[in-house]
């Protein structure tokens, strides 16, 4: 069946350090792909999205790019900031309408 | 604001009691999806409904149940509560198939 793998964190970074959060999925078709950030004490926000192969998903200074020859989604920020410590969970929704959602990356940004 | 509303936002409740927590999903949106967050653990998969319908269910126990109704707003309900089923509940909705899902703020359920 479908799946969704992230690393595990804590990442740990400095304010301005650039971020890679890597997330790799299996699954059959051609599934949407997702990245959605929990702050504390909240609920899930959609971070972007994309919905084809090549597509790049952006917001907020974060980038997605879907890549279909290896199977990847891969989060990338340039420089980040205190602010954006948070939870960050890659997910899919396939041709089942199941949404499928990584283990999660908790990220920590220090001034 | 995602426009997915839950309701309550806490609840607190003892051991062996039965609960019923409540959403209603974004005007528009046919899909709606439950999922529990523990502490420290990620999103566990509990259940979706379909326009009324159940269409796939996760690891999703006897003890809890959930419904869909004609307005489309759903409830999930907990009974014989456990110590362990304390946690965060999300609701989620999208309009269907491969489209973003939305979700609400949770209710952070305590088994005391």
């Amino acid at each position: 069946g479908n799946s969704v793998t992230q690393m595990e964190g804590p990442v740990t970074l400095s304010e301005e350090a650039f971020l890679t959060i890597n997330c790799t999925y299996t699954a059959t078709g051609y599934p949407s792909l997702f990245w959605y950030v929990q702050y504390p004490g909240e609920g899930l926000q959609l971070l972007l999205k994309a919905t084809k192969a090549d597509d790049k998903g952006s917001n907020k200074g974060f980038e997605a790019t879907y890549r279909k020859e290896t199977t990847s989604f891969h989060l990338e920020k340039g420089s980040v900031q205190v602010s954006d410590s948070a939870v960050y969970f890659c997910a899919l929704k396939g041709s089942t309408d199941k949404l499928i959602f990584g283990t999660g990356t908790r990220l920590q940004v220090f001034p | 604001d995602s426009g997915v509303t839950q309701t309550p936002k806490h609840l607190i409740t003892a051991t062996g009691q039965r609960v019923t927590l409540r959403c209603s999903p974004r005007s528009g949106d046919l899909s709606v999806y439950w999922y529990q967050q523990s502490l420290d653990q990620g999103l566990q998969f509990l259940i979706q409904y379909y326009n009324g319908e159940e269409r796939a269910k996760g690891n999703i126990l006897e003890r809890f149940s959930a419904q869909q109704f004609p307005d489309l707003h759903s409830e999930l309900n907990l009974s014989s509560l456990e110590l362990g089923d304390s946690a965060l509940y999300f609701c989620a909705s999208s309009v269907g198939r491969e489209t973003e899902a939305f979700f609400g703020q949770g209710t952070r359920l305590t088994v005391v």
